[in-house]
């Protein structure tokens, strides 16, 4: 049980346009899902928690008007980076968590994104 | 502030055991985390340990915890090739919705 979904798992875009990326919890509620950014060699930088049908909060230094998640139901989340630029390619995965005692977070595979 | 710090690297010979090191800085954190990830891959849950245990043991994984020095292991005995990867240990902060706080992770590399 508990497996977290990611599509694409990679995606290459021209720089200017916008990708979504999709995060789906297959056989459980996820109250609460999480969005993390990482770059090659590089531990995970959180990137926002969603939690269902209210507005995502954005860590520090993250631009919410360009990295736009929107968690619409218990089992689905979306980043959409918009007007992407090369600087924005890295590898984004996110997590799902149905904030039970402990919480544990279950990690969708990921999504590399490549701006060119 | 919160922050977990990891040695980069660690090599060992097939059927030695490993150890893992990791410190933080949160004593609020409640339970603290090891994930490891395979090339490509997002992260797999290895284990967990809740902050008022000292030892933790899974099969072939032993995790310690010193509280009082914030510092967290983890051993794998009798290591194996498939076990090269990265781990990342991770804290949980109290009361933050559950938001982790990754360390740089440690590349394991496993030799023949």
């Amino acid at each position: 049980g508990a497996v977290v979904s990611q599509h694409p798992s990679w995606v290459i875009c021209k720089s200017g346009t916008s990708v979504k990326i999709e995060c789906r919890s297959l056989d459980f509620q996820a109250t609460t899902m999480f969005w993390y950014r990482q770059f090659p060699k590089q531990s995970l930088m959180l990137m926002a928690t969603s939690n269902e049908g209210s507005k995502a909060t954005y860590e520090q230094g993250v631009e919410k008007d360009k990295f736009l998640i929107n968690h619409a139901s218990l089992t689905l989340s979306t980043l959409t980076v918009t007007s992407a630029h090369p600087e924005d390619s890295s590898f984004y995965i996110c997590s799902a968590s149905d904030t039970e005692f402990p919480y544990e977070q279950y990690f969708g595979p990921g999504t590399r994104l490549t701006v060119t | 502030g919160e922050d977990v710090e990891q040695s980069l690297f660690l090599s060992v010979r097939e059927g030695d055991s490993s150890v893992i090191n990791c410190t933080y800085t949160d004593s609020s954190s409640t339970y603290l985390y090891w994930y490891k990830q395979e090339p490509g891959a997002g992260l797999q849950l290895l284990t967990y340990i809740f902050s008022n245990m000292d030892m933790k043991q899974d099969q072939r994984l032993t995790v310690l915890l010193n509280k009082k020095d914030k510092h967290l292991s983890l051993r794998i005995a009798d290591t194996q090739t498939g076990d090269s990867a990265i781990y990342f240990c991770a804290e949980a902060p109290y009361n933050q919705g559950g938001k982790l706080i990754f360390g740089q992770g440690t590349e394991l590399s496993v030799k023949p």
